[in-house]
């Protein structure tokens, strides 16, 4: 079965500072690899995903993902973060049939 | 605009009673959708994929019995929590995938529904 691993569970960073979430899978096949971000109490919403092709993906609002098979790594940076970033951020894997694995979650606290 | 349509986003009920919880796909006809489950702080967990018109398929250690889902059309599926405890409090979740084959698919996700026991 396939797992995904986000290393931390808080980050907290000061405003306008970069930022890297960690995540790593584990998985013997290809994968399909996704990040959401979840504000309170409200459902996710897709970042960005890596399918195939260029392993570096970006998302519309300055985050970016690298798909690193060697290190089975993809990992979330943004060079410069802002209060509104302030969310909680989950890697997820999917499997046949759609079904998602997510990971523990990890939840961004950015401070003025 | 929303995707996915869940209802009720909050719900509080007495310990013993039912509740249904409504997810619609509002842009595209759904074969399957997914229900999760999130704990405080904590990830979200799969509980069971529901498949229209045929019976759901729960994860392991998820009570089929507990967890009703019924799948009726192709717009919507609902999750009824029946006879429900302190402990099923919990925010919920479903997704609908919309796409054909795994490479094609991207999951959207309803608002969730806290769900409160007393």
């Amino acid at each position: 079965a396939q797992s995904v691993t986000q290393l931390d569970s808080q980050v907290p960073v000061f405003e306008e500072a970069p930022v890297e979430l960690r995540c790593n899978y584990s998985s013997s096949v290809s994968v399909y690899l996704f990040w959401y971000v979840q504000y309170p109490n409200q459902g996710l919403q897709l970042l960005l995903k890596y399918l195939s092709g260029s392993t570096l993906v970006e998302s519309i609002n300055g985050f970016e993902a690298e798909f690193n098979k060697s290190q089975t790594s993809f990992h979330l940076r943004k060079p410069s973060v802002h209060i509104s970033d302030t969310a909680e951020y989950f890697c997820a894997v999917s499997e046949e049939g759609g079904k998602l694995i997510f990971g523990q979650g990890t939840e961004l606290s950015v401070k003025p | 605009g929303a995707v996915v349509s869940q209802h009720p986003s909050r719900v509080i009920c007495k310990s013993g009673t039912s509740v249904k919880i409504e997810c619609r796909s509002l842009d595209f006809q759904a074969t399957t959708m997914f229900w999760y489950r999130q704990f405080p702080k904590q990830s979200l967990m799969l509980m069971a994929t529901s498949n229209e018109g045929s019976k759901a398929t729960y994860e392991q250690g998820v009570e089929k019995d507990k967890f009703l889902i019924n799948h009726a059309s192709l717009t919507l599926s609902t999750l009824t929590v029946t006879s429900a405890h302190p402990e099923d409090s919990s925010f919920y979740i479903c997704s609908v995938n919309r796409g054909l084959g795994r490479q094609n698919t991207e999951a959207f996700f309803g608002q969730g529904t806290r769900l409160t026991v007393v």
